[in-house]
């Protein structure tokens, strides 16, 4: 069936390092996927998104790595920082650009910077 | 410019009764879907509307309903509810433009806590 897992549900990191947080998913005809951080009572908020025609994209302290040939999508922090503690999700988008857009999500990472 | 807003933030109901949950998605955002996220999960989807049609379901039974109005805004209705249906409902607002990404932004959510 549809999924999308991640690997470590918990990763804690020292302020100033970086962060990985891997995730996995099932679906090889998915060609769009979306990170979203989540706080403490907050809903999710996109952070990057990745097309599957790319391997890589870069923002702000942020990059996406996307590896079709083992369905893994990683997401790179850099200098980590206290505010950017939160739960992490991949989210795989069914139906990109077709009539029903729909979000499958992971379980979550929860990182957790040490001062 | 307002973000995704939801309302109530938070509901408690009992067992047995019916909740309506409404959202209003950012200016412009044609697109309105619905998720449920249970407790140290993420996000699980039900529905995605547009111009006031379905356009997709999730695996969620008939006793969850949902519509859209002439501006775009959202009611998600819950019927005969169980102590399952205990979750943060999530909605999310997105442009919905064809052949294009459209990313999905989400509003704080309702908490809804069945006794």
């Amino acid at each position: 069936g549809e999924s999308v897992g991640l690997h470590l549900p918990t990763l804690s990191v020292q302020e100033g390092d970086n962060s990985i947080i891997n995730c996995a998913y099932s679906n090889s005809a998915s060609d769009y996927f979306i990170w979203y951080k989540q706080e403490s009572g907050k809903g999710p908020q996109f952070i990057i998104d990745i097309r599957s025609n790319m391997d890589k994209r870069q923002g702000q302290r942020v990059t996406v790595l996307l590896n079709k040939t083992v369905k893994h999508l990683s997401l790179q922090i850099a200098a980590t920082q206290p505010g950017d503690s939160a739960v992490y999700f991949c989210a795989e988008n069914i139906g990109y650009g077709g009539a029903t857009n729909k979000l499958i999500f992971g379980t979550g990472t929860l990182l957790a910077v040490q001062p | 410019d307002a973000g995704v807003t939801q309302s109530p933030t938070h509901l408690i109901k009992t067992r047995g009764q019916q909740v309506t949950l409404r959202c209003s998605p950012i200016s412009g955002h044609k697109s309105v879907s619905w998720y449920q996220q249970v407790l140290g999960q993420g996000p699980q989807f039900i529905f995605q509307y547009y111009e006031k049609e379905e356009r997709g379901r999730g695996n969620f039974p008939d006793r969850f309903s949902a519509r859209q109005f002439p501006n775009y805004s959202s009611e998600l209705n819950v019927n005969a509810l169980l102590l399952g249906d205990s979750a943060l409902y999530l909605c999310a607002s997105s442009l919905d433009q064809p052949l294009a990404k459209n990313i999905q932004y989400f509003g704080a959510g309702t908490r809804l806590s069945v006794l």
